[in-house]
Order: C-alpha cells, then sequence, then structure tokens
C-alpha cells in the first residue's frame, strides 16, 4: 500500500536559517510525490510536485524539494526561512492509477520560524 | 481566477442531525475529491469524481456519509444523522483530469463542522 511518513511533528527554525522538512514515501511502481502547506483556517495550498526528471525540484516561494530514490525520501528545503513560512507543511503521494489518483498525507510537520 | 470554493465555511449542528456541505470546483476541472482533516486521523480522503463516471466512494467512513455532483460541476456532501466524532474540517480539492493528470490538486479553504 501507499504511504507518506514525516517523521517530526514540528520543525523549530531561526529566520534566515536554512529549513528541511523531511518525508519518506513507500510506493509500488513510480512516485508522484507532492508539497502543500496549510496556513491556519485556510486549505492546502500545493508548494511543488515531482512526477519525472531532475531529482531537484523548484517550486512556490524559493521552496525546494530533493527526491532520493534510494532512500525512498523527498525532504523539503528552503535556503534561508522566513517567519512568514510558519505553517502546517503536508507530503503527500499519489495513490495507485486505479483509484483515481487521490492523495495520501503524511501526518503533517508544523514549522516554527523565529525572528 | 476563482479557486475552489465551499460553503459554510464553519457549521455548529447538534447531534443526531442531518448536515449539507457544499463544494464549487475551479471551472473545466473534470475531478472533484472529498477530504477530511482531524486531529486523530490526519487528512483522509473521502470520495472522488471524474467526469460523468461512477464515483469512487472507497473513503467514505459510514453509509451516514454520501455525495452527489451534479452537471459535472457542483458537489454537496451529506452527512446524515451527525455524529460527535463527524467533527472535523472537510476539503474540496478539483484537478484537470484526475487519474490522467500529473496536475496538482487545488484546495478550498474547507467547511469546518463542529457536532455538539
Amino acid at each position: 500500500a501507499q504511504s507518506v511518513a514525516q517523521p517530526e511533528d514540528q520543525v523549530n527554525v531561526a529566520e534566515g536559517n536554512p529549513l528541511t522538512v523531511k518525508c519518506t514515501y513507500s510506493v509500488s511502481g513510480n512516485p508522484y510525490l507532492f508539497w502543500y502547506v496549510q496556513y491556519p483556517n485556510r486549505g492546502l495550498q500545493f508548494l511543488l510536485k515531482y512526477i519525472t526528471g531532475d531529482n531537484l525540484v523548484k517550486g512556490s516561494y524559493g521552496f525546494e524539494a530533493e527526491f532520493n530514490k534510494s532512500q525512498t525520501s523527498f525532504h523539503l528545503k528552503k535556503p534561508s526561512a522566513l517567519v512568514s513560512d510558519s505553517a502546517l507543511y503536508f507530503c503527500a503521494v499519489r495513490g495507485p492509477y486505479n483509484q483515481g489518483g487521490k492523495l495520501i498525507f503524511g501526518q503533517g510537520t508544523e514549522l516554527s520560524v523565529k525572528p | 481566477g476563482a479557486g475552489v470554493s465551499q460553503s459554510p465555511s464553519n457549521k455548529v449542528t447538534e447531534k443526531g442531525k442531518d448536515v449539507e456541505l457544499r463544494c464549487d470546483p475551479i471551472s473545466g476541472h473534470t475531478a472533484l475529491y472529498w477530504y477530511r482533516q482531524s486531529l486523530g486521523q490526519g487528512l483522509e480522503f473521502l470520495i472522488y469524481f471524474q467526469g460523468n463516471s461512477a464515483p469512487d466512494k472507497s473513503g467514505l467512513p459510514s453509509d451516514r456519509f454520501s455525495a452527489e455532483r451534479t452537471g459535472g460541476s457542483v458537489s454537496t456532501l451529506t452527512i446524515q444523522r451527525t455524529q460527535q466524532e463527524d467533527s472535523a474540517v472537510y476539503l474540496c480539492a478539483s484537478s484537470p483530469r484526475g487519474q490522467l493528470s500529473n496536475q496538482p490538486q487545488h484546495f478550498g479553504d474547507g467547511t469546518r463542522l463542529s457536532i455538539l
């Protein structure tokens, strides 16, 4: 079965420092991976995706993610964190082809960036 | 352009009442998904509509939950005889082609449902 794990419930970073939010996955076949961000009382906002091609994917707001097939990981990164990056981050994998493309989410990581 | 629109944004109701939640997807998106976000269960898939095909209802937690999509656009999620464990945020998402698309799903802001 497809699954996603985000091993950290919370990540704390100082503004200006690099940030990493971890994600590992388990799928049969090629993974289609996504990162979403959720601000309080809002829906999920798409950041970036990996379908195929370069292992380093660039997305919105200066975020990027590195796909590592051997480690089955898709960690989200940003070189210099902003206070406004504080939010809840979800990693997701697209479900099996015969299940309509539904997303299977990790449990979420709360990112806190302090001035 | 307009995103996914959900209404109401908040709903408080008494246990045992029926509720209807509405989702208006992005124009032209043929795939529509409902998810539930709760503290204990995280984000879970509920149901998927693709065009005029039969919906994938595999994520619905009980027969008290049902959904329909009229005219391939607006969708309504109905919960009958609500229970306290139904309290959650119900999120709707749409995408251009569902399983045939690599495009991301676009989410609405959700309906926050509280059962007293």
